[in-house]
């Protein structure tokens, strides 16, 4: 199956900068998404990108699937950014929905 | 507009129980599926099915059971429970293709 690694696995960082996290990806995806896991557990839709730049809000994310990565950027990071990021993907005739290790990021006030 | 609705939000199970944890969804989405996170840890994929009458393994069957004699619903079975099977447990379903997916509000299962 389609293998997922996310980097780096903790981040932490002062209210106010921005940030970058990475998803890499082993064979072409239809697939790939972000979610935010908040620390009550949910899992929050961030992003469904499979191919592109999408924009919302502070966040943004790219996926070049040529190349087999996805990078979602946050600007200006708030304490409620804080969770666990993680990045899915399915690829071709699997349906199977794989996901991350996820990145822990921590925003300090 | 519920989306993807579980039930029970929280349960404790003692050793050898067994439960059914319920997952629905209204959105007529063909794919459904069952993971369970551990605690620190990603998501590990249970079960899944790409529509009614069809079942097939994830990652990490052993111990469980699913069916999908609807569209709508995907109940997950636990036989004999185990302390390993302590987890919080997310079911999720998408249309099919190139869709995304959308995830239930999780039920936290401890076995002791």
């Amino acid at each position: 199956g389609i293998q997922v690694e996310q980097s780096p696995p903790d981040l932490i960082l002062q209210e106010g900068a921005n940030s970058t996290l990475r998803c890499n990806f082993s064979d072409s995806v239809n697939n790939l998404q972000w979610f935010h896991q908040n620390p009550w557990g949910q899992l929050i839709n961030l992003f469904y990108i499979p191919s592109g730049t999408k924009q919302n809000g502070r966040l943004s994310a790219t996926t070049v699937a040529t190349e087999r990565y996805s990078l979602l950027y946050i600007s200006s990071s708030q304490t409620t950014d804080s969770g666990v990021y993680f990045c899915a993907v399915a690829g071709g005739a699997n349906s199977k929905l794989t996901f991350g290790k996820g990145i822990t990021l921590s925003v300090r006030p | 507009n519920a989306g993807v609705t579980q039930t029970p939000k929280f349960r404790i199970l003692k050793i050898g129980q067994s439960m059914t944890l319920q997952c629905t969804q209204d959105m007529n989405h063909n794919y459904m599926y069952w993971y369970r996170q551990d605690p620190g840890m990603g998501l590990k994929l249970i079960y899944y099915s790409v529509g009614a009458g069809i079942t097939d393994k994830g990652e990490v069957p052993n111990g469980y059971n699913v069916s999908r004699s609807t569209t709508e619903d995907f109940p997950l079975r636990l036989e004999l429970a185990a302390p390993s099977q302590t987890s919080v447990y997310f079911c999720a379903s998408r249309r099919g293709g190139n869709t995304e997916a959308f995830f239930g509000q999780g039920t936290r299962l401890t076995v002791v």
